[in-house]
């Protein structure tokens, strides 16, 4: 069974200052790795998605790097800003997901 | 817009009645999913869709039925409710594998009282 962990569980920063997100999962031979952000009561915003053959996408100020043999990946989101804040789930899977519990970024103007 | 809609968005049961979550994607989406986010924990998968006409139980079925109408709908059912069911539930969809990842809704949260 894949369990997928993220550290830390929360996460509190100035304004401008870079985040580092991490995931790490138990079951390396994964076929997708996709990183969601969700807003308080709200649902889930996919941001980045990382196929097994791939090592990372950017998006914008967004970068997610996958490394499957040591089962992990990063979330790198450059100069916060206070509308950065959320919490950032990770999710690896192909026909069903399993998702770590999240990270809750809090960016302090 | 497009993407994956749930209704209701809330919801307050009594302990023993039943109640059908629904959920539509207009993507065209093969694959449809429905998961429970409970406090400190991740996603977890309650059933899926591979396709039309098919149906799998995932990580936490019990206490639960889905039927997929059809393509673009995939409904939970919930036919005695328990406490335990209080949760906040997603339906999710994708297209096929190599095809991109997944859309969710925005969620019902679900109270049994």
């Amino acid at each position: 069974k894949q369990e997928v962990t993220q550290i830390p569980a929360a996460l509190s920063v100035p304004e401008g200052e870079n985040l580092v997100l991490n995931c790490s999962f138990t079951d390396s031979a994964i076929y997708n790795l996709q990183w969601f952000r969700q807003d308080p009561g709200k649902g889930l915003t996919s941001l980045l998605l990382i196929q097994s053959s791939q090592r990372e996408q950017t998006s914008g100020r967004l970068n997610a790097s996958l490394d499957k043999s040591s089962g992990r990946s990063t979330l790198y989101i450059a100069a916060s800003q206070p509308g950065d804040s959320a919490t950032y789930l990770c999710a690896v899977g192909d026909y069903k997901l399993s998702f770590g519990a999240g990270t809750t970024v809090t960016v302090r103007a | 817009n497009a993407g994956v809609t749930q209704t209701p968005k809330f919801q307050v049961l009594k302990t023993g009645q039943s109640m059908t979550l629904q959920c539509a994607q207009d993507m065209n989406h093969n694959s449809m999913y429905w998961y429970r986010q409970d406090p400190g924990m991740g996603l977890r998968l309650i059933y899926y869709s591979a396709s039309e006409g098919t149906t799998d139980k995932g990580e936490v079925p019990n206490g639960y039925n889905v039927s997929r109408l059809n393509k673009r709908e995939f409904s939970l059912r919930l036919e005695s409710a328990a406490p335990s069911q209080t949760s906040v539930y997603f339906c999710a969809s994708r297209a096929d594998r190599g095809r991109g990842g997944y859309t969710f809704g925005s969620g019902t949260r679900l109270t049994v009282v």
